[in-house]
């Protein structure tokens, strides 16, 4: 299962609002509504941002959100603030039940 | 509240073996499989496999069988990944993840990673 695809990096000014998108196929992104996404701040562990594509779990920010079309999920954040930069990586259920990650993005405010 | 703890730093030699392990507390333990994940320096999350805690049924990624072994101790809330016949590309950071029950494939909670060295 090769990983899907994501922008090694992305970056915008505090306020800003910036996409991340992560491309896998039909098998994966494109078959299931259960794509998440994960923050990653250096040295720590993943934090659980976005669950079957656009719903958050409870305590994480509203400037973070999901979307699919075909193919391709997005994670927009808005309000850019300098704790978002990390790393972001999304995550998709497959049709040989098993999980497939992207390759990251890192997210530069400048 | 939910916790995964999972066990110190390891420097081992290559052929060695090393288990790592995971301890969860805040919930019950075998309503919520638990996932391992794999993440190399400066690389990204590779996810390995999971295994139902209430079964002990393992399923494991491609690329992680043989080597790799998970495994559980109900009795104490806590799962083992195992690996034997270490080789220099295992180093990474492992982490436990617990699987979120609501959409399968998604993973909720994470342990605080274990550094795996393998050098001679």
């Amino acid at each position: 299962q090769s990983a899907l695809t994501q922008p090694a990096s992305v970056s915008g000014s505090p306020g800003q609002s910036i996409t991340i998108s992560c491309t896998g196929t039909s098998s994966d992104v494109g078959g299931y509504n259960y794509v998440s996404w994960y923050q990653q701040h250096p040295g720590k562990a993943p934090k659980f941002m976005i669950y079957e594509v656009s719903n958050r779990p409870s305590g994480v920010s509203n400037r973070f959100s999901g979307s699919k079309s075909g193919n391709t999920a997005s994670l927009t954040i808005s309000g850019l603030q300098a704790e978002d930069e990390a790393d972001y990586y999304c995550s998709s259920y497959t049709s040989r039940s098993t999980v497939v990650f992207g390759g990251g993005t890192q997210l530069t405010v400048l | 509240q939910v916790q995964l703890v999972q066990s110190g730093s390891e420097l081992k030699k290559p052929g060695a073996s090393v288990k790592v392990s995971c301890k969860a507390s805040g919930y019950t333990f075998t309503s919520y499989a638990m996932n391992w994940v794999r993440q190399a320096p400066g690389q990204g999350l590779e996810w390995m496999g999971w295994i139902n805690t209430n079964t002990g049924n393992p399923t494991y990624a491609q690329g992680f069988t043989g080597r790799f072994v998970f495994s559980l101790d109900t009795s104490v809330s806590t799962a083992y990944l195992q690996i034997s016949s270490l080789e220099a590309e295992d180093t990474a950071v492992y982490y436990c993840a617990r699987e979120f029950i609501a959409a399968p494939g998604t993973v909720d909670y994470w342990g605080q990673g274990t550094l795996v060295t393998v050098s001679s």
